[in-house]
Order: structure tokens, then C-alpha cells, then sequence
């Protein structure tokens, strides 16, 4: 059964900076990745898609790479703004049975 | 506007009461799909639906029901409700079912079944 997890769980920053949000997931055999984000009481957003045969996938200043083979993924954002604040999520579509497999999320939080 | 409506958007009740929760789509997506999210676990899929008249179970259908009789509707249903089906729950959709489009969320549902 495919499982993904995101690390870190919560992650602070100073406004600015440069970040890198983890996602990995156990079984290759997926249609494609997304990346959403979660604001309180709300519902996903949907940032970015990846398919499976491509390696990344860029929207502003954010930046998704996708590495298959190794079961990893990568949410890059350039330049943090307090605005950003909120959970991202990473989900995987299975070949097999059409079913979306989500991680916990990283709860961001970008300090003024 | 595209977008996923859920109803209602709280809901407190007691064991043993049925309930439906609504979901309709305004983007003619086959793709849809309910989750639930509980801390610590995540979204998890409940049930989905490639088309009309086609549902298949998720991660976790127990004490669950759905029906997809139009495009736009998906209705999911607690016959029986017990306290663990207390939860945040999501509808989304997608179109090309769902293998190269995003999916749209909903805004959630938040259930306490005492």
C-alpha cells in the first residue's frame, strides 16, 4: 500500500528566505503528484501537478521537482512571504485503482 | 465561478441518526472523490467516482455510503454514524479523471457525532 510522508511536520522561517518542503512516498507507480496548500478552515488549493513522466514543474516562485525512481518529490519557494503561511500537502494518484494518497503536510510558518 | 459545494458546512449529532452530506460540482469533472482528515493522519480516501453510476471504495469506506446518479452530485451518506466517524471531511473533483488535471476541494464538512 503506497504511503507518503512529508518532512518536516512544521517548519518556521524568516520572511525572505528560501525553502524546501519534503515529500516521499513508497511506491512508484503513480499517474502523478500534487502539491496543494491548506489555509485555516479551508479547503486544498491545488499549486502544482507533475505527471509522472516529467521531473518538474514551476508556478511564481514556486518550484516542484519530481524524482520517480527514488520515491521523492520536492516544493521549492523562493522568497517567503508572511502570506505563504499555511499547510502544504503532497498527494499521489496509484496506477493502481485510480485512489489519491495524501502525507500529514508541512505546517509553514513565515515570520514578518 | 467553478467550484465544489459541500452542505452542510457543520453538523453536530448523535450516534445512530442517519445524515447525507451533499457535493455538487459545477465544472462537469467524472472525476469525485470524499475524503476525511484527522490529525495526525491526514486526508484519506473514503470513496470515489470515476463516472455516473461508477463508485469504488478508498483507504478507509467503512460505516460509509455513496451515489453517483448525476455528473454533478455525490452524495455521502452515514447510515448509522458512531463517534469515530467524527471528522473534517472533503469532496473534490477533477476532470480526465483526475490523471493529469488538479483536483477542486470543497470546503469542508465538519461532523461531531456524539
Amino acid at each position: 500500500k503506497q504511503e507518503v510522508t512529508q518532512i518536516p511536520a512544521a517548519l518556521s522561517v524568516p520572511e525572505g528566505e528560501n525553502l524546501v518542503l519534503n515529500c516521499s512516498f513508497t511506491d512508484s507507480a503513480i499517474y502523478n503528484l500534487q502539491w496543494f496548500r491548506q489555509d485555516p478552515g479551508k479547503g486544498l488549493t491545488s499549486l502544482l501537478l507533475i505527471q509522472s513522466s516529467q521531473r518538474e514543474q514551476t508556478s511564481g516562485r514556486l518550484n516542484a521537482s519530481l524524482d520517480k525512481s527514488s520515491g521523492r518529490s520536492t516544493l521549492y519557494i523562493a522568497a517567503s512571504q508572511p502570506g505563504d503561511s499555511a499547510t502544504y500537502l503532497c498527494a499521489v494518484l496509484a496506477l493502481a485503482g485510480n485512489q489519491f494518497y495524501f502525507g500529514t503536510g508541512t505546517s509553514l510558518t513565515v515570520i514578518p | 465561478e467553478a467550484q465544489v459545494t459541500q452542505n452542510p458546512r457543520y453538523l453536530i449529532t448523535v450516534t445512530g441518526k442517519k445524515l447525507t452530506v451533499t457535493c455538487s460540482q459545477n465544472m462537469n469533472h467524472e472525476y469525485m472523490s470524499w475524503y476525511r482528515q484527522d490529525p495526525g493522519l491526514g486526508l484519506r480516501q473514503i470513496y470515489y467516482s470515476m463516472n455516473v453510476e461508477v463508485t469504488d471504495k478508498g483507504d478507509v469506506p467503512e460505516g460509509y455510503k455513496v451515489s453517483r446518479k448525476e455528473k454533478r452530485n455525490f452524495p455521502l451518506i452515514l447510515e448509522s454514524p458512531s463517534p469515530n466517524q467524527t471528522s473534517l471531511y472533503f469532496c473534490a473533483s477533477s476532470s480526465v479523471q483526475g490523471r493529469d488535471q488538479p483536483q477542486h476541494f470543497g470546503d469542508g464538512t465538519r461532523l461531531s457525532i456524539l
